[in-house]
């Protein structure tokens, strides 16, 4: 099957500076990415679903200054988490999705923890 | 809107015992359906997935789910449990377009006895 690879696995920032997670699809080209959010024992929330060249688009609620996403290659995406506070802190997970329309393929997640 | 729910939060079975994951969906069509499996601390893995056709699909693992359209449900089985299933599993609905979203459930947290 298709992988996602997603780096760091585990980061801990001090509260205010910035955090980029990288999200790469190793053996096909992720024409869409998207991002979620997972908090402890909770299902998965979509923040944005991002396509190769173009601005990503935020799901309602998530804020798009804060949450900076690039999709700059169809094998790379990364979301950074700006002027990161405690409340950021969350499991991270993104998903590439390909030619085969329809089907995500997973990361491992990362897991912020904001001091 | 579409959503998920999957009414067991928390499941145990022994086992070799067999296994059956509730999954109860709304959508305003024909929807796309998903089983994914998460292990603690990790990312998804896909069991299995209902595009169309036959209404029984077969999965990875030895999983299988039933589409019933009737009742809007798509359970997920499996025979006979094996330890190392214990894990979360997230049923998901999504639609036919172009990188269309996908909803998640809840989940459910299988606990496998020995």
């Amino acid at each position: 099957g298709a992988v996602v690879s997603q780096h760091p696995s585990w980061v801990i920032c001090k509260s205010g500076t910035s955090v980029k997670i990288e999200c790469r699809s190793l053996d096909f080209q992720a024409t869409t990415m998207f991002w979620y959010r997972q908090f402890p024992k909770q299902s998965l929330m979509l923040m944005a679903t991002s396509n190769e060249g173009s601005k990503a688009t935020y799901e309602q609620g998530v804020e798009k200054d804060k949450f900076l996403i690039n999709h700059a290659s169809l094998t790379l995406s990364t979301l950074t988490v700006t002027s990161a506070h405690p409340e950021d802190s969350s499991f991270y997970i993104c998903s590439g999705q390909g030619n085969r329309r329809n089907i995500q393929y997973f990361g491992a997640g990362t897991r912020l923890s904001v001091l | 809107a579409q959503s998920v729910t999957q009414p067991d939060i928390h499941i145990t079975v022994s086992e070799g015992a067999s296994l059956e994951l509730r999954c109860n969906y709304s959508y305003g069509a024909t929807p796309y359906l998903f089983w994914y499996v998460q292990s603690p601390g990790q990312g998804l893995q896909l069991l299995l997935k209902y595009f169309s056709g036959d209404t029984l699909v077969q999965g990875i693992k030895g999983f299988e789910a039933e589409f019933k359209r009737s009742q809007s449900s798509f359970n997920l089985r499996k025979p006979s449990v094996h330890w190392s299933d214990a894990a979360e599993y997230f049923c998901a609905v999504g639609g036919t377009g172009t990188a269309s979203k996908l909803t998640f459930g809840t989940g459910t947290r299988l606990q496998v006895t020995l």
